[in-house]
């Protein structure tokens, strides 16, 4: 069974720029979240999507982060404009719907550097 | 407001000897608790998790202890093994399932094995 797939791994950009990560979960996996990972920090949720509607944002920084989720599979996150504090990783996780925590499968991560 | 802790940032023991993480919680509505592990540019593992209405939960090497009373769980590895050397966090969730389902977690702590 594949995984779920992130892109890109790894970027680096100037603070001001903008930078977008794609995500696909599991084949079947209604349920998607994005999580940013602070170094030194555990993971915090930023948004979660069941299919294509949002369930929850509210840690979302709606001001710079932006988020959809098309047709229910694919999903995007987007940093618009981009700041020092938002270096992390961000990782995307994929579940069944109304899944405990062991059905909660994460991506590798997407590493953030901004300078 | 940190609703999930790991107090040790870092854990050394030699390999054969018990591991014995800790992890505390504040919120009183969490009933439902898991422990994932994290080895460098990789995600989350889902590594095992104990429902409120458990005291023990054991897989293999791995045991959970949650005590209710005192908002406190911990888990327990018997015998340790280098490969057991990561990042373990404890995370937890409010609700049974459902398509709000999402997870809390703490800031990890480094265990490293000695052979």
């Amino acid at each position: 069974e594949a995984g779920v797939a992130q892109s890109p791994r790894y970027k680096i950009i100037e603070k001001r720029q903008s930078v977008a990560f794609w995500c696909n979960p599991i084949s079947g996996h209604a349920t998607l979240y994005w999580y940013q990972q602070i170094l030194g920090q555990g993971p915090k949720l930023l948004i979660q999507f069941q299919n294509n509607g949002v369930v929850d944002d509210s840690q979302l920084p709606k001001d710079r982060f932006s988020a959809e989720r098309l047709k229910g599979v694919d999903s995007t996150l987007k940093i618009q404009p981009a700041k020092l504090e938002d270096s992390a990783v961000y990782l995307c996780a994929s579940s069944l719907p109304g899944a405990y925590g062991n059905t909660i499968y994460f991506g590798e991560g997407s590493w953030l550097t901004v300078v | 407001d940190q609703q999930v802790k790991q107090n040790s940032p870092s854990l050394s023991v030699q390999e054969g000897r018990i591991s014995i993480l800790n992890c505390d919680y504040t919120n009183s509505m969490f009933d439902y608790f898991l422990w994932y592990k994290k080895y460098p540019a990789e995600g989350p593992t889902f590594l095992i998790s104990i429902s409120s209405i458990k005291d023990k939960n054991e897989d293999g090497r791995f045991t959970v202890f949650l005590n209710k009373s005192a908002k406190h769980l911990s888990l327990h590895i018997v015998p340790s093994q280098p490969g057991d050397s990561a990042v373990y966090f404890c995370a937890a969730s409010a609700g049974s399932g459902g398509s709000n389902y999402k997870l809390t977690f703490g800031k990890g702590t480094l265990l490293t094995v000695n052979p």
